[in-house]
């Protein structure tokens, strides 16, 4: 089974740009969720996506969107952007259905590099 | 206050050490505990999963859980140098679905 697969791996982008990045789950997986992975604060969870609605979301600004597809694939947005949004930003997906010992597995990471 | 707190390390220790690695909590309400290994360029993967306080073993890697301390503690015994990453503990309440709150991680080398 393919796991989690995330585009791109590397984007470089100035201070004010918008990106979008994308996430395709396991297939059969209906939840995925988004994080922001920083040296300094480690892994903090945006948003989480389940039959194309937001579920659970994190304590960052409006400017961090996302929606899911029909298909499960899942993108982020981020407008507006500023140094301090350089991170890697990490996609899990589970199957999502309630079940807590279900593992979330990770994709390898879009890291962006905001200059 | 955060949520997770780990020991960012780095750790190193010889090969064949055992190692302990350990996270703190402050919300009683987390009843999933997890361990995940994170290797350099790569997503983390998970290593072990444990269900509220207790004891959990696989292979070199034993999970501990002491709620009442809100301390959870991963063991890896005969460590390689293949173990060399960084470790992240995450826990979750089942209250709020499928957020799992994470520590900032340790770096781990063992030295051959």
């Amino acid at each position: 089974k393919a796991g989690v697969t995330q585009t791109p791996r590397y984007l470089i982008k100035t201070r004010g740009q918008q990106v979008t990045l994308s996430c395709s789950p396991i297939s059969g997986h209906r939840s995925v969720s988004w994080y922001q992975q920083t040296p300094g604060q480690g892994l903090q969870f945006l948003f989480e996506y389940f039959s194309e609605t937001q579920r659970n979301k994190g304590n960052f600004p409006g400017r961090f969107s996302g929606r899911q597809f029909s298909n499960s694939r899942s993108e982020m947005n981020v407008s507006t952007l500023e140094l301090g949004d350089s991170a890697l930003y990490l996609c899990a997906s589970s199957t999502g259905q309630g079940d807590f010992q279900e593992t979330q597995y990770f994709g390898p990471g879009t890291r962006l590099l905001v200059l | 206050q955060k949520e997770v707190e780990q020991d960012p390390g780095p750790l190193s220790v010889p090969e064949g050490a055992i190692v302990s690695l350990n996270c703190t909590y402050s919300n009683s309400a987390f009843q999933y505990f997890m361990w995940y290994r994170q290797y350099s360029r790569k997503g983390p993967e998970l290593l072990m999963y444990t269900y509220s306080s207790g004891n959990k073993e696989d292979g070199r890697f034993t999970a501990q859980v002491d709620k009442s301390s809100k301390y959870i503690s991963l063991f890896i015994r005969d460590s390689q140098p293949s173990d060399s990453a960084t470790y992240l503990c995450a826990m979750s309440d089942p209250n709020t679905g499928n957020q799992f709150y994470f520590g900032t991680g340790t770096s781990l080398t063992v030295i051959p």
